[in-house]
């Protein structure tokens, strides 16, 4: 099935730092979406995302919908050791009745070293 | 507010086995969708029940098939397991359809 583009891989960084990781896509999508998965645990959403342009914050965390509905970004600032983890991006489409479902990334493997 | 739950937490089942994942949605979702997530691998749709209908479906076979139930919970049946069915099962309910998911802990199927 298809999966967004996600990079990096995996991130291995010092507690304090900050963290980008960014998704992109071949497709349009309308709703950008970055969840986090603890091991054995299912994915828990962090931002949604819903108009380009858009740059919205939680916290630590800022994600920006890239203008060409095509990409996304997320941004961690000063990473605590809770935040290891993997890193999923999603994108939704809204229209030709295909809202329905969400279109994932690989994820990105966050470690950070106390 | 209860979120989304599912049971059992661990399964393993033989090849040609059939298998039943059970999901309760969030208070006040109407709509359930299904992902099965491989290994290193980002959640794959699998299909959408909308107020007890089938909403959408992936690119997955017809032995994957679902229900909803009145009361929104949702039931993933998969007949003649297949050794690459060995997956983390994920439920997430929302308000309704393209609202936004909220998943559950999942189910790990381990089939041999």
């Amino acid at each position: 099935g298809q999966q967004l583009n996600q990079s990096p891989q995996s991130m291995f960084i010092q507690e304090g730092e900050d963290v980008s990781m960014n998704c992109t896509s071949s497709s349009i999508f309308n709703t950008w979406l970055w969840y986090k998965q603890d091991p054995g645990e299912g994915p828990v959403l962090l931002i949604a995302l819903y108009k380009a342009g858009e740059l919205t914050s939680n916290g630590r965390l800022t994600a920006q919908f890239g203008i060409t509905r095509k990409d996304s970004f997320l941004n961690i600032s000063a990473s605590i050791p809770s935040d290891v983890g993997i890193y999923f991006c999603a994108g939704q489409l809204d229209s030709g009745g295909s809202n329905y479902k969400l279109t994932f990334g690989k994820g990105t493997l966050l470690t950070v070293n106390p | 507010e209860t979120g989304v739950t599912q049971s059992p937490t661990h399964l393993i089942k033989t090849r040609g086995q059939q298998v039943t994942l059970r999901c309760s949605s969030q208070s006040g979702h109407n709509t359930v969708s299904w992902y099965q997530q491989a290994l290193g691998q980002g959640p794959q749709f699998i299909f959408q029940y909308y107020r007890e209908e089938e909403n959408g479906r992936g690119n997955f076979p017809p032995r994957f098939s679902g229900l909803q139930f009145p009361n929104y919970s949702s039931e993933l049946n998969v007949n003649a397991l297949e050794l690459d069915d060995s997956a983390l099962y994920l439920c997430a309910s929302s308000l309704a359809w393209g609202y936004e998911q909220f998943f559950g802990p999942g189910t790990r199927l381990t089939v041999l």
